[in-house]
């Protein structure tokens, strides 16, 4: 099993420019996440979708920020344009919820970015 | 608003010493509850889970924790800590009606001296 696969694992960028973090969750899990770490506010939930549909997006900080999951098997985070307190290290976690059943949520190792 | 406590910011430990790591939660209804490690520089690994039965639950690496509905706790432990252990411990609960959505606590930063 691969895990969760999270593109680009380092990304440094400017001020004012798009960036689009990727993640491939765990094959046949249906439920994915994306957090976002940083030493001031911790591990805070940005938005969430379950079978390729938002559910709870009120984690997102501002307009700036959008994700989609076209398939089962990606989604991304977009910021456009980007600032430096966006920088943090973002995570994509997933999980299997079946019949209303919570299940363990498995992390990818992380996109670190910087924006200068 | 549900949140989840934990107290100690940073543990400094020796090796072989004792670790209980604190974690309260607010909310009153069915949880799940979790304790996820991170490594420096790594992302986050499940530990251990709790969603019913015994409330002393065993997890990887020797760490175990105990659910105490009356108290809103579930604290972390392991009997004797290595060099190796040193990391940031999170405890994250999913509320029984809040679908998927984890809540972590601040986190808890453990050094241990060789």
């Amino acid at each position: 099993d691969a895990g969760v696969i999270q593109s680009p694992r380092h990304e440094v960028t400017e001020m004012g420019q798009e960036v689009t973090l990727r993640c491939k969750p765990i094959s046949g899990h249906n439920s994915l996440f994306w957090y976002r770490q940083t030493m001031m506010r911790g591990l805070e939930l940005l938005i969430y979708f379950n079978n390729n549909v938002p559910i709870d997006d009120s984690g997102m900080p501002e307009d700036r920020f959008s994700a989609k999951m076209p398939n089962a098997s990606f989604s991304t985070l977009k910021i456009q344009p980007s600032e430096p307190r966006d920088s943090a290290v973002y995570f994509c976690a997933s999980s299997l919820s079946a019949g209303g059943r919570t299940d363990t949520q498995y992390f990818g190792p992380g996109t670190r970015l910087t924006v200068l | 608003a549900q949140s989840v406590s934990q107290h100690n910011h940073h543990v400094i430990l020796s090796e072989a010493a004792s670790l209980e790591l604190g974690c309260n939660y607010s909310y009153g209804g069915t949880v799940n509850l979790f304790w996820y490690v991170q490594y420096p520089g790594q992302h986050l690994q499940l530990l251990l889970k709790y969603f019913s039965g015994d409330p002393l639950v065993k997890g990887i690496k020797g760490f175990e924790a105990e659910f105490i509905k009356s108290k809103f706790s579930f604290n972390l432990r392991k009997p004797s800590v290595q060099w190796s252990d040193t990391a940031e411990y999170f405890c994250a609960v999913i509320r029984g009606n809040a679908g998927n959505m984890l809540t972590f606590g601040g986190g808890t930063r453990l050094m241990v001296k060789p």
